[in-house]
């Protein structure tokens, strides 16, 4: 697609549910990010993929919290059992590639607000 | 650990011209960067600087010294539309960005 897609934009749910949230990167970006944005706080890293792997999972929260991604597309994040601490806003991005030169651009999603009660 | 500092808020007029400093405590330093988020958007890419000086591109310009930990974004001629948060962030040693909190911009008439 022409650029990185984010769904639900907004989700609202119950402590205790589980919730996935889905990303859809740029046609052929080989890398995928995960990242949470609270209010006031920078960006948190969560996990980035290299094709389907996932070399660094050690910004995930808890164990609640798992990602997958197949085909090297579409990447779901799954929390399970939310709790209220959970809520903020889950941002998605891509890249060509997981780069080591260091220039290594992101084209972020316009992110899902996620908001348990 | 590591560190981004930038200011929570700045206020500036349309037309005139302001810089949004950000210092970085970080483990290695492959590069920083500036993405600039409107409310409810996605941050999208400004400025990338790895040497120290100065990189202008259109109205903004971003400044690095390595030495001192230090870089700037500076933006001229104001608009109304420049209202929003600018963010700073550096990749480390491990090629990991480290974020800063933002720095949200106000833009008065």
């Amino acid at each position: 697609g022409a650029g990185v897609s984010q769904s639900p934009s907004n989700k609202v749910t119950e402590k205790g549910k589980d919730v996935e949230l889905r990303c859809d990167p740029i046609s052929g970006h080989t890398a995928l990010y995960w990242y949470r944005q609270s209010l006031g706080q920078g960006l948190e890293f969560l996990i980035y993929f290299q094709g389907n792997s996932a070399p660094d999972k050690s910004g995930l929260p808890s164990d609640r919290f798992s990602a997958e991604r197949t085909g090297g597309s579409v990447s779901t994040l799954t929390i399970q059992r939310t709790q209220q601490e959970d809520s903020a806003v889950y941002l998605c991005a891509s890249s060509l590639v997981y780069s080591s030169s260091g220039a290594n651009v992101l084209t972020f999603g316009a992110g899902s607000r996620l908001t348990v009660l | 650990g590591q560190n981004i500092d930038q200011p929570t808020e700045m206020t500036a007029t349309e037309g005139a011209i302001v810089q949004i400093n950000c210092t970085y405590q970080t483990s290695g330093f492959n590069g920083l960067f500036w993405y600039q988020q409107h409310a409810g958007e996605a941050p999208t890419f400004l400025s990338y600087n790895v040497l120290d000086g100065l990189e202008e591109k259109g109205r903004f310009s971003s400044f690095l010294s390595r030495s001192k930990g230090y870089s700037y974004l500076l933006l001229k001629e104001l608009q109304m539309k420049d209202s929003a948060s600018y963010l700073c962030a550096v990749m480390d040693s491990n090629y990991q960005l480290i974020w800063g909190a933002g720095t949200k911009l106000i833009i008065k008439p």
